[in-house]
C-alpha cells in the first residue's frame, strides 16, 4: 500500500503562490499516478490534475489550466502542486492521491494540506 | 465535462436498516465509477471501483451497481461507523475526473 505524506498548513496573501508537496513511500513511484484534489469548506472534492512520473506530462482540469503546475521528482519520490495568483476562493484542503490507473480511482490519499488565502 | 448528480443530498436512516444512494452521470461512463466515504477531518476513502468492485478491506455490506448513467451504492445494514458523507467519482472520460456533490448519511 502506497503511503502519502503532505507538507504542512500554509497561510498566503492574495496574489501570491503556494507549493504543496506529497512524498510517497511503498510501491513504485515512477509508475504511480499521483493526482491533486481540493475540497473547499463544506464542498465536494474537486480534481485539479494528475501526473504519472514515468510519462512526465501532467493532465489538468480545464479550470486549473494556467494556474496549477504539477511536477514529480523521482529522486525523492515526491510530487508537487504549485498554485499561483491565489485568491480567497482557493482556500481549501488540498489532497494528493494515488490513482490505481492513470485516470483513477484513488486508493491512497495524503492527510491533506490546509491552504488559507487571506489578506 | 461529465456532471455527476447525487441524490438525495441528505438521507436519514436508522442503524440496522438499508441505505440506498444514487449517482447519475450526464452522459454514459460505462462502469468507470467509484464511491468514496468521507468522515469529518479525514480524507475520502475508496469503497467501490468499477461501479461494483469493493476495495480492499471494505465490508460486504457495501455494494455498488449500475452502468452507463445510473449508479447505486447500497449499505445493507447500517452500522454506527457508516454515518458519513458519500461521493461518487467518474474516471471513464477524463480529463477531468469529476465528483458528485455528495450525499450525507445521517442517523434517523
Amino acid at each position: 500500500q502506497v503511503q502519502l505524506v503532505q507538507s504542512e498548513t500554509e497561510v498566503k496573501k492574495p496574489g501570491s503562490s503556494v507549493k504543496v508537496s506529497c512524498k510517497a513511500s511503498g510501491g513504485n513511484f515512477r509508475n504511480n499516478a499521483i493526482h491533486w484534489v481540493r475540497q473547499a469548506p463544506g464542498q465536494g472534492p474537486e480534481w485539479l490534475g494528475g501526473i504519472v512520473p514515468i510519462f512526465g506530462t501532467p493532465n489538468y482540469a480545464p479550470k486549473s489550466q494556467g494556474r496549477v503546475t504539477i511536477t514529480a521528482d523521482e529522486s525523492t519520490s515526491t510530487a508537487y502542486m504549485d498554485l499561483s495568483s491565489l485568491r480567497s476562493e482557493d482556500t481549501a484542503i488540498y489532497y494528493c492521491a494515488r490513482g490505481i490507473a492513470a485516470a483513477g480511482p484513488f486508493d491512497s490519499w495524503g492527510q491533506g494540506t490546509l491552504v488559507t488565502v487571506s489578506s | 465535462e461529465i456532471v455527476l448528480t447525487q441524490s438525495p443530498a441528505t438521507l436519514s436512516v436508522s442503524p440496522g436498516e438499508r441505505a440506498t444512494l444514487s449517482c447519475r452521470a450526464s452522459q454514459s461512463i460505462g462502469t468507470g465509477l467509484a464511491w468514496y466515504q468521507q468522515k469529518p477531518g479525514q480524507a475520502p476513502r475508496l469503497l467501490i471501483s468499477g461501479a461494483s468492485t469493493r476495495a480492499t478491506g471494505i465490508p460486504a455490506r457495501f455494494s455498488g451497481s449500475g452502468s452507463g448513467t445510473e449508479f447505486t451504492l447500497t449499505i445493507s445494514s447500517l452500522q454506527s461507523e457508516d454515518f458519513a458523507v458519500y461521493y461518487c467519482q467518474q474516471y471513464n472520460k477524463w480529463p477531468p475526473n469529476t465528483f458528485g456533490q455528495g450525499t450525507k448519511l445521517e442517523i434517523k
